[in-house]
């Protein structure tokens, strides 16, 4: 089945530094979307990128759709300790269902050191 | 709008009794989906429903699961015997088909412990 996976597993860095996530797919995608979960809390949808080779920006957030549209990155400038919590890709799920039915990846925790 | 309503927030429960989890999703939405989150096997597609009809419930793990939406407004995920092994977070989300955005609204999820 359909494949959705995150790299790193865990990423710590000092605040100020950069922090990128990549997420690749068994399967070609009509769109991805990223999600931020806080610790002890629920996902919470940042963004969608639909286009092969689209980036979208938010802030110090950078997001990027592959040109195969099957892979895609989450990059931040300069971390702030705001940015801690588990970043998440999800993409439709390719069996036949509905665009809707999303698979997630595994996630990518960040933790800031101030 | 108050977002996805979960209930409980948290339940404690011993192995073998029945859980009933609980949610509202957002007016308006269309699509209700329960997902499980655990440590090992991160975010899972339980189940989900479209206009209150089952669509996709390929993720329930056993018999003892099973979900229903009686109105557009509430849907409950049971467990009957709960387990040991069925202690995760289970997350409700909703979404409004259309418009061109697949988002999903999370709730804030119930973490179930049986012990």
């Amino acid at each position: 089945g359909q494949q959705v996976m995150q790299i790193p597993q865990y990423q710590h860095v000092q605040e100020g530094e950069d922090f990128t996530t990549y997420c690749n797919s068994s399967t070609t995608l009509s769109n991805i979307q990223w999600y931020k979960q806080r610790p002890g809390g629920h996902p919470v949808f940042l963004i969608q990128l639909v286009k092969s080779g689209e980036v979208k920006k938010q802030k110090r957030l950078t997001f990027q759709f592959g040109e195969a549209k099957k892979n895609s990155s989450l990059h931040i400038t300069a971390t702030q300790t705001t940015d801690v919590g588990t970043y998440f890709c999800a993409g439709p799920n390719s069996s036949g269902g509905s665009n809707y039915k999303l698979t997630f990846g595994k996630g990518t925790l960040l933790t800031v050191n101030p | 709008d108050a977002g996805v309503i979960q209930s409980p927030r948290h339940e404690v429960t011993e192995m073998g009794q029945e859980v009933t989890l609980r949610c509202k999703p957002i007016s308006g939405h269309d699509y209700l989906f329960w997902y499980r989150q655990t440590m090992m096997r991160g975010l899972e597609l339980l189940i989900y429903f479209n206009n209150n009809v089952p669509i996709d419930d390929s993720g329930m793990p056993e018999d003892r699961f099973s979900a229903k939406m009686p109105n557009a407004s509430f849907s409950t995920l049971k467990i009957q015997p709960s387990e040991p092994r069925d202690s995760a977070v289970y997350f409700c989300a909703s979404t409004r088909s259309g418009g061109g955005g697949f988002e999903a609204f999370f709730g804030q999820g119930t973490r179930l412990t049986v012990v």
